[in-house]
Formats: structure tokens, sequence, C-alpha cells
């Protein structure tokens, strides 16, 4: 049973428009993070939250940016969307448990800019 | 983190054991084995990690060599549901380390 949630599961939205893809988890976990993934390629880690207020920026660079105010919640915004964001957004979440601890994955946003 | 490196795909027949390889000669001592799946677009799936012991649980086996540069992940009794790409990532431990996928392996069950 997934306990981190993205919505919307899919998403067109036309050149120029602002969007959020939403991320949240009931599991308390203080570490979130953002992956990006076109079709039949790699993931790629584009932000990341240790916690509250802290947010950085991952390996891959992204015109997105990400909030953390809340724990359970990392929302990720792109301000003006572009063709080439045109990709599957991934959220996770993970808790140190003195041996890295696993990742959760939500089902991801498959986001479509016309 | 050390660099994995798994073959581009495999297959095996449902029901058969499927044994994944992975090579990850330059480990060091505090990095650990992981496993995740990741079935047609979905989240990725955690599968199994350690360290150095051969570990279990209800999805794989994970035995890792005694010298730590190889391991091999292994799914006993394949259905067609376990059809997906199979990432091998070695992660050193701490707060703060991050998961970095590559590749993976596509293992295909056939009926």
């Amino acid at each position: 049973e997934a306990d981190i949630y993205q919505t919307p599961r899919y998403l067109v939205i036309g050149t120029g428009k602002k969007i959020t893809l939403e991320c949240s988890q009931t599991m308390g976990h203080d570490k979130m993070y953002w992956y990006q993934q076109d079709p039949g390629m790699e993931l790629h880690l584009i932000h990341y939250s240790y916690g509250v207020n802290s947010t950085e920026k991952g390996d891959l660079s992204s015109e997105s940016t990400v909030s953390r105010i809340r724990t359970e919640h990392f929302p990720l915004t792109l301000e003006s969307a572009r063709p080439s964001h045109t990709s599957q957004y991934l959220c996770a979440s993970s808790e140190y448990r003195g041996q890295g601890g696993g990742y959760t994955f939500g089902s991801g946003t498959r986001l479509t800019v016309v | 983190d050390a660099k994995t490196t798994q073959p581009t795909s495999m297959d095996c027949a449902e029901g058969r054991a499927a044994n994944l390889p992975c090579n990850h000669s330059t480990i060091s001592g505090n990095e650990y084995v992981y496993w995740y799946r990741q079935i047609h677009s979905q989240g990725p799936q955690y599968i199994i990690h350690g360290l150095k012991n051969n570990e279990t649980n209800e999805m794989a086996s994970l035995i890792i060599t005694e010298d730590r540069k190889s391991s091999t992940l292994i799914l006993p009794h394949a259905t067609l549901r376990d059809t997906a790409v199979y990432y091998c990532i070695v992660r050193v431990s701490g707060a703060n380390s991050k998961l970095t996928f590559g590749k993976g392996i596509t293992l295909s069950v056939r009926p």
C-alpha cells in the first residue's frame, strides 16, 4: 500500500503555463526527493530535501523549483512549462535507519507539454 | 558511490529462478548493495539490500561474494509480474546518502 502520493497522475498542458506537481507522504519521513525520467531512460535526481525548509538541487540541472514547508509535502513547480519539460516526475521519501534506509516512491506524474 | 555494471537484459521461464548479476568491483567497505525494480515506468520498488552477508526476504535473496566485488539477486520462482527493470545500486551508509540509478537490467519472464 503506497504511503506516498503524487498528483496528478497525468498532465497535458500548454507551453508557458505554470504547473505544480504535488507529492505527499504519510510516513513522517524527513527526507524527500524528486527524480525525472524520460521514457526508456535512467532516473535522474533533480531535487532533494532533508527536512523542513531544506532544499537542494540534484545531479541533473532542472528549471523546476521545490519547497518544503511541511514534513509531509514536497511540491515541484515549473513557472513556465516548455516541451523540453515533457517527462515523468517521480517523488520519493526515506528515513535514516542506520543503514541509509530504503526509498519509497510514488506512482509518478507523467507530464506532457504541448 | 561506487559504480555498478549490469547486463542490459536477460530472460527466464516462468516458475524458474531468475539470477540477476551485478558487478561492483570498486565498492568500499562502508557501501551497501541495494536492489530496486521498476515495473512499466511505475515508481521503483525497493527489493533488498546487504553489506556482506547474504540476505533473504519475502521477495528475493541477495548473494554477495566474499570479496564484495559482485552480487546476485535471486528471484526463486519468477512470475510474469516480475518482468521489470532491475537496478543494482551501491550506496554509502549515511544519513544523507542519495540513491543514484543506472540503466539497470531488463528482466523478461516468459510463459
